[in-house]
């Protein structure tokens, strides 16, 4: 199976202030088609995780624009540029390219 | 604009089985794919299988490939989730999430995309 690791694992913010999180996958996400199958999800405290990202750098809709994800092969990144409360909780990166999906460790973020 | 909604909590005993339902409201269900992703308490999020509803055709992590069974009633929209030999470790929601299906001419591509998720479902495993 693909193994995602996903870092850093904690991560404190200031309000107001960027964060950055970044998943690397044990093997390349280039699908056969050309798209990379690769996706951010959000889990608030005590709520169904949500999709932010898909295919890399495409948001969902209703996903605010602060969310940004890059990236290519191996490596990504999901990019929030000035965090805000309502950001708090667990961060997910996922491969849809290789079967079985699998999920990165998740992230905690938390406001400092 | 589609909407999962999963049966409620269970208490089970270890040995036994539960089947978790995940009815889906607002578009087509045989126009895409139900995922099974299952959490144990503070844990991250773990993948147990899917099912094209219109086909019927199942797919199984290894890991869960002895005891989980996924199946969907095109009728009522409706996926289940039956695991069984039930022990604490399965302890856990479990949440099913759409995923994508495109069909051309004879073949289907299935895409683990979880764009929607069921609100998830409890599962306590408990003598």
């Amino acid at each position: 199976d693909v193994v995602m690791t996903q870092s850093p694992l904690s991560l404190p913010v200031t309000l107001g202030q960027p964060a950055s999180i970044s998943c690397r996958s044990s093997q390349s996400l280039v699908y056969s088609d050309g798209n990379t199958y690769f996706s951010w999800f959000q889990q608030r405290p005590g709520q169904s995780p949500r999709r932010l990202i898909y295919k890399v750098s495409n948001r969902d809709s209703g996903v605010p624009d602060r969310f940004s994800g890059s990236g290519s092969g191996t490596d990504f990144t999901l990019k929030i540029t000035r965090v805000e409360a309502e950001d708090v909780g667990v961060y997910y990166c996922m491969q849809g390219t290789h079967w079985p999906p699998t999920f990165g460790q998740g992230t905690k973020l938390a406001i400092k | 604009q589609v909407q999962l909604v999963q049966s409620g909590a269970e208490v089970k005993k270890p040995g036994s089985s539960v089947k978790v339902s995940c009815k889906a409201s607002g578009g087509t269900f045989t126009s895409y794919a139900i995922s099974w992703v299952r959490q144990a308490p503070g844990q991250g999020l773990e993948w147990m299988g899917g099912i094209i509803p219109r086909t019927g055709t199942a797919t199984y992590a290894q890991k869960f490939q002895d005891r989980v069974t996924i199946t969907a009633d095109t009728s009522t929209s409706t996926a289940y989730m039956e695991l069984s030999s039930l022990r604490s470790e399965d302890t856990a929601v479990y949440y099913c999430a759409r995923d994508l299906v495109i069909v051309v001419i004879t073949d289907t591509y299935y895409y683990y995309d979880m764009d929607v998720w069921g609100q998830g479902t409890t599962v306590t495993v408990s003598s």
